[in-house]
């Protein structure tokens, strides 16, 4: 069945550089994926989707990419800022299923 | 409000009772879903509604756990019988389906109920 797998080690990185976290699946490659920031005791807030014949996205300070011949989707997060701090969830889109990964914890340091 | 909102935000129960959670999706959106996260774990997907309808019931643990819709809008999740491996925090999410069936599958997410099993 189709996994998901976010980096489980949270991510510490300076105030001002870009944060790049990585998201990989490991069977075949899903119709499109999301990007979610989850904050504590709330619930995931929507940020980014990528179609599969999208090799990049930007929102703002934000970009996705979407490899599929790596299985894989970066999110970046330039001049990152300590309120970025919080839980990134990547999502999978196939067959009307959604399937999140567990999410990479990122701490921007002032 | 124009997001979705769930009750209660906490509750603490003792095992073996039953716990009944509500969502209020947000007004227009047609899909509805439930999930479950526990401490350190990504989001467990639980049921999915489409209307009133369930088409995908795939993830629920066990038939401790039901689901139902009425009127295409508000939803309640039940736990019978609870067990302390029940404890989680329990999401719903609800999304907008276009004209055609066209599912935009972004999902908007409430706050969560908190469910403590003693």
């Amino acid at each position: 069945s189709q996994k998901i797998e976010q980096n489980s080690e949270a991510l510490n990185i300076q105030e001002g550089k870009t944060a790049t976290l990585t998201c990989n699946y490991t069977n075949y490659s899903p119709a499109y994926l999301q990007w979610y920031r989850q904050d504590p005791g709330r619930g995931p807030v929507f940020l980014l989707l990528i179609r599969e014949n999208e090799k990049e996205k930007r929102k703002e300070r934000l970009k996705v990419t979407f490899d599929t011949t790596l299985k894989q989707s970066l999110f970046h997060i330039t001049a990152s800022q300590p309120a970025d701090s919080a839980t990134y969830l990547c999502a999978l889109v196939q067959d009307d299923k959604i399937i999140f990964g567990k999410g990479t914890r990122l701490h921007i340091l002032p | 409000g124009a997001g979705v909102s769930q009750s209660p935000s906490n509750k603490v129960t003792e095992k073996g009772k039953d716990v009944e959670l509500r969502c209020d999706p947000i007004s227009g959106h047609t899909a509805l879903y439930w999930y479950r996260q526990s401490l350190g774990q990504g989001l467990e997907f639980l049921i999915y509604f489409q209307g009133n309808s369930a088409p995908d019931k795939s993830g629920l643990p066990s038939d401790r756990f039901s689901a139902e819709r009425t009127g295409g809008s508000v939803s309640t999740l039940t736990i019978q019988r609870t067990q302390q491996e029940d404890s989680a925090v329990y999401l719903c999410a609800s999304s907008l389906i276009l004209a055609g069936g066209q599912n935009t599958d972004t999902q908007y997410f409430g706050p969560g109920t908190r469910l403590t099993v003693l």
